[in-house]
Order: C-alpha cells, then structure tokens, then sequence
C-alpha cells in the first residue's frame, strides 16, 4: 500500500518567512497529487494540484509546489507566509484505486 | 449549492450505541467517501462509493458501514460504538477516487 509521509509536524514562522513543507510518497505508478488546506474551525479545502504537465504547480493565495519524480517528491512553498496561512496542511496522493492523506503539518504564523 | 453537508455536526455516545452519521452532496459526483481524521494520523480513508448501490472498504472499514441508495446521499453507520471510534469524521465527493475531493464540515464524535 502506498504512504505518504510529512516530515515536519508542527511549523511555527514569524510573517514574511518562507515556506517549504516537505512531503514523500513510497507508490511507484503514475499518481496524482494534492495539498489540502484546514484553517481553524473550517473544512478542507484543496490548496493545489498535479496531475501530469508543468511539475511546478500554483494554487491559490501565492502556495506553490514542485512534483520531483526521481524523489517521490511534492513539496510545497510559499516565499512569505501571512498571519492569516496559519492552518494545517496535508499532502494526498492518489491512483486509481487508493487515496492516502498525510499525518499533516500544522503551521502556526506569527505576527 | 449547498456543496457537501455533514450532520450532526457534534455527538456524544456511549459505548455501545449504535447512530448513522448523514452525508449529502448536490453537486451530481459519482464517487463519495468517508474519512476519520485522528491527531497525527491525517485522514484515513473508511468506506468509499463509486456509484448508486456500489460501495467498498477503505482503509480502516472495521466498526462502520455504508450504503448508497441514491447519488447524493452516503450515510455511515456505527453498528456499536466503542472509544477507539472518538474522531472527526469527514464525507468528501468528488468525480472520481484520483480527483480533487471536496469536504463537509465534519463530524466530531465523542464515545465514551
């Protein structure tokens, strides 16, 4: 069964810091990837995706992430955090038979 | 567009009761899920439904039952609950199991 692995749980930044929060996947097929975001009290919602094409994906509000094949890699960037990016963040890898989430980081901002 | 509703949006049980926790969407997905999302754990993946009358087993199904008689709606069922089911239980829809899922709100479920 494929994983997904986050490295970093817990993400404490102060405002205009950058960003990078790593996430893995162990499956070796084709995959489709997924940041999803919570923001306190709120559902998730998808932050960004790959599906094939361009590796480097934007999502909304300045979120980036880089698709690294020969790393089984997905990380994902943002060049200056807000007070308001204060949320939890879960990396998702799908095929066509399997959905695994992430453990999740939670990044906290700093004003 | 209501999008995906989720309800209650609290419960308490006691060990051993038994409730149905409702999902609904409107937005015509074929493929509906249900996950438990656990402190350090992420979402992991319950039941899933392709289809009206065709569900299968996620990854941690024990405890819980689904069906789906309809495309909008996917209720899971606790058959007796017990602690180890205390989480937050989220339905998502979406066109299918690779694309991009969309969340209720959730349910927080307290067994004691």
């Amino acid at each position: 069964a494929q994983s997904v692995s986050q490295h970093n749980h817990h993400v404490i930044l102060s405002e205009a810091a950058s960003l990078e929060l790593g996430c893995n996947y162990s499956y070796g097929g084709t995959v489709n990837l997924f940041w999803y975001v919570q923001y306190p009290g709120q559902h998730l919602q998808l932050l960004l995706k790959y599906f094939s094409g361009d590796p480097l994906v934007k999502g909304i509000k300045g979120f980036e992430a880089e698709f690294i094949k020969s790393k089984f890699s997905f990380n994902l960037r943002k060049p200056s955090v807000q007070w308001s990016d204060t949320a939890e963040y879960f990396c998702a890898v799908s095929n066509n038979n399997d959905m695994r989430f992430g453990a999740g980081t939670r990044l906290t901002v700093k004003p | 567009n209501a999008g995906v509703t989720q309800t209650p949006k609290f419960q308490v049980l006691k060990t051993g009761q038994s409730m149905t926790l409702q999902c609904a969407q409107d937005m015509n997905h074929e493929y509906m899920s249900w996950y438990r999302q656990d402190p350090g754990m992420g979402l992991r993946l319950i039941h899933y439904s392709v289809g009206a009358g065709i569900t299968d087993q996620g990854e941690v199904p024990n405890g819980y039952n689904v069906s789906r008689s309809t495309t909008e709606d996917f209720p899971l069922r606790l058959l007796s609950a017990a602690p180890s089911q205390t989480s937050v239980y989220f339905c998502a829809s979406s066109y299918g199991l690779a694309d991009t899922q969309y969340f209720g709100p959730g349910t927080r479920l307290t067994v004691l």
